[in-house]
């Protein structure tokens, strides 16, 4: 159930960029970023709400393809700041009706100077 | 914005103690509340869902008399660990959500450190 990232792990330069995928089994309603620096909680990054969605927040942006139960974070030029383990999350549907919260699998990421 | 409280921050108790770790909402009511459990270089796993005045929703393989969990109002849940062991040692964070839908967004503490010896 729980939605699957990869890369795992990237080692970056200082102004490269990357991208990172979460892809889930179940229907995607929404879906949330967030960064987490090592012992701290995760810090909301964005969130997408509808399917083909694309949002940016400085020089980090993210897409929603609903159809393909999927999105993409994407990283540009980056900094030493965006180190850290970057978490999709999203609500999923349960059999009682409800909705519980779940994150996917992580990717590490660290930016070397 | 919304803020969402966690006490203690970080705790050391010995092994077969108790634990209780506090989750609040402080500016807003929570309709429900989820407890997550994060082991090192791991991700965060879903341990149970609190809805005020009922019952939590467990995960599987989490066990619920061992984490017990109370969600006594809109604004407070709790999470007890009973007779705590080392292998309990871990990142205890709490999310708290307005709403029941699935783009409803969460609001995170500041998680909680146990640690067991």
């Amino acid at each position: 159930q729980q939605p699957v990232q990869s890369p795992q792990a990237v080692i970056l330069r200082e102004g490269e960029d990357a991208v990172i995928n979460c892809s889930s089994s179940k229907a995607l309603y929404s879906v949330h970023w967030y960064r987490q620096k090592h012992g701290e909680a995760p810090v909301f990054l964005m969130i997408l709400l509808k399917g083909g969605e694309q949002k940016g927040h400085e020089k980090i942006s993210a897409s929603f393809n609903e159809k393909k139960q999927q999105s993409s974070l994407y990283l540009t030029a980056s900094q030493l700041s965006y180190s850290g383990t970057y978490f999709c999350g999203t609500n999923l549907f349960t059999t009682s009706g409800t909705y519980k919260y779940i994150f996917g699998t992580g990717t590490r990421l660290k930016v070397l100077a | 914005g919304a803020v969402v409280s966690q006490h203690p921050s970080r705790v050391i108790c010995k092994s077969g103690t108790s634990v209780k770790i506090e989750c609040r909402s402080l500016d807003f009511q929570a309709t429900t509340m989820f407890w997550y459990r994060q082991f090192p270089k791991q991700s965060l796993m879903l341990m149970a869902t609190s809805n005020e005045g009922s019952k939590a929703t467990y995960e599987q393989g989490v066990e619920k008399d061992k984490f017990l969990i109370n969600h006594a109002s809109l604004t407070l849940s709790t999470l007890t660990v009973t007779s705590a062991h080392p292998e309990d040692s871990s990142f205890y964070i709490c999310s708290a959500r307005v709403g029941g839908t699935g783009t409803d967004t969460q609001y995170f503490g500041p998680g909680t450190r146990l640690t067991v010896l």
